[in-house]
This record gives structure tokens, sequence and C-alpha cells, in this order.
């Protein structure tokens, strides 16, 4: 099973500072990987996917980069709406497939 | 629009089994897989498994296998995942998603809560 390691596990920052959120893979996914965001209380929403392919209606403030076993998701300025738990995806040898722990992004 | 409608809460015993269902509609049913995720209170998303609503091909995910069976009802367009032999640590909220056949999931179910406990 490929493992996905997430950090920072949380990131306090300001609205307007840049936010870069890292995920690892236990061995090679390729590009195959997709980064989601939740708010409490909702289902998940996708962001980005195959690495860095922003989803439909995804703002353009929010990217993501890496192949292979290092990935990064990057959001540019933060929106006061952006405070969440991102979580990564691999699909790399789908199926199966699995998710990182997340990463808490809080309002400092 | 893509719907996903969930069946409501569940309480149960542990060694008891659960059944959930996910209803679907706005788009073609066998067209799209059903990816099923669980996440605990207060803890992260956990991929549980697949099912192709084409040919009913399924793939789990390790930590469930042999407690759990994913089903479609193709002429109701709606999906079902059981889970066996519930343990307290099964206590989640357990998602449904329609999985267009990358793995990943933009349309997602509200969401059902499990809940085991004695």
């Amino acid at each position: 099973e490929i493992v996905l390691t997430q950090s920072p596990a949380t990131l306090s920052l300001s609205p307007g500072e840049r936010a870069t959120l890292s995920c690892r893979a236990s061995q090679s996914v390729s590009s195959f990987l997709a980064w989601y965001q939740q708010k409490p209380g909702q289902a998940p929403r996708l962001l980005i996917y195959d690495a860095s392919t922003r989803a439909t209606g995804i703002p353009a403030r929010f990217s993501g980069s890496g192949s292979g076993t290092d990935f990064t998701l990057t959001i540019s300025s933060l929106e006061p709406e952006d405070f969440a738990v991102y979580y990564c995806q691999q699909r790399g040898n789908w199926p199966p497939s699995t998710f990182g722990q997340g990463t808490r992004l809080e309002i400092k | 629009q893509v719907h996903l409608v969930q069946s409501g809460a569940e309480v149960k015993k542990p060694g008891a089994s659960v059944k959930v269902s996910c209803r679907a509609s706005g788009y073609t049913f066998t067209n799209y897989g059903i990816s099923w995720v669980r996440q605990a209170p207060g803890q992260g998303l956990e991929w549980m498994g697949w099912i192709s609503t084409y040919n009913g091909n399924t793939n789990y995910a390790q930590k469930v296998q042999g407690r759990v069976t994913m089903t479609t009802d193709t002429s109701t367009s709606t999906a079902y995942m059981e889970l066996r032999s519930l343990r307290s640590d099964d206590t989640a909220v357990y998602y449904c998603g329609r999985e267009p056949g990358d793995g990943y999931i933009v349309h997602w179910g509200q969401g059902t809560l499990v809940t085991v406990s004695p």
C-alpha cells in the first residue's frame, strides 16, 4: 500500500499570505495525485488532480506541482474561505487509492 | 445536475452489520464508478474501496478486505456498501463518490454517520 505523508500537520498563516503544503508518497505515483479541501461538516472538494490540473471552478490562486514522490499544493494569497483541512490522494496504481492524513490550515 | 443521496444515520452494536446506500441521479449511472471513503470523528479520510457500476468489479482497501462488500443495482442507480463484524473503530461518516475512471472524486454524497456502540 502506498503511504502518503503530509506536512506540516498544522499551518498557521494570515489572509493574504502564501501557503505551501507538502505531500510525500512512499513510492512513485507518477503524476497521479490529487488535492482536496474539506471544511467542517462538509464533504471534501476536489481542487487539483493529476498533480497540477485545477478542477472545474477552482480559483487560480490554487496550484499544484510535483511528480514521483514529492508534491506541493500552493495557495498564492490566502482568502478567509481557504482556511480548512487539505488532503492529498494518490491513484498511482488505481485501484486502490490512499489519502494523506491531512494538513490543517488555520488563521494566525 | 449530479446528485448522490445517501441513506440515513445508523446506530449498530459491535459485531453487527450495516448497509449504506447511495442513490445517483443526473447522469448515466453505468458510465462512472463509485468509490467509498470514510472519516472517523476528528480524523482524516480513508479510502475504503471502489466498484465498477459497469461490470461489478470491485477493489477493497486491505484494512476492510474480508468485512466489506460493495454492490450496485443498476435498475435503481443505487450503490451499496455493506460492512460486517462492526467494531467501535468503524464509527465514522461514510461517503460515496462518483469516480470517472481516474480515481478522483468530484461529486460526493452527503455522508452517512454510522455509530457502533454497545
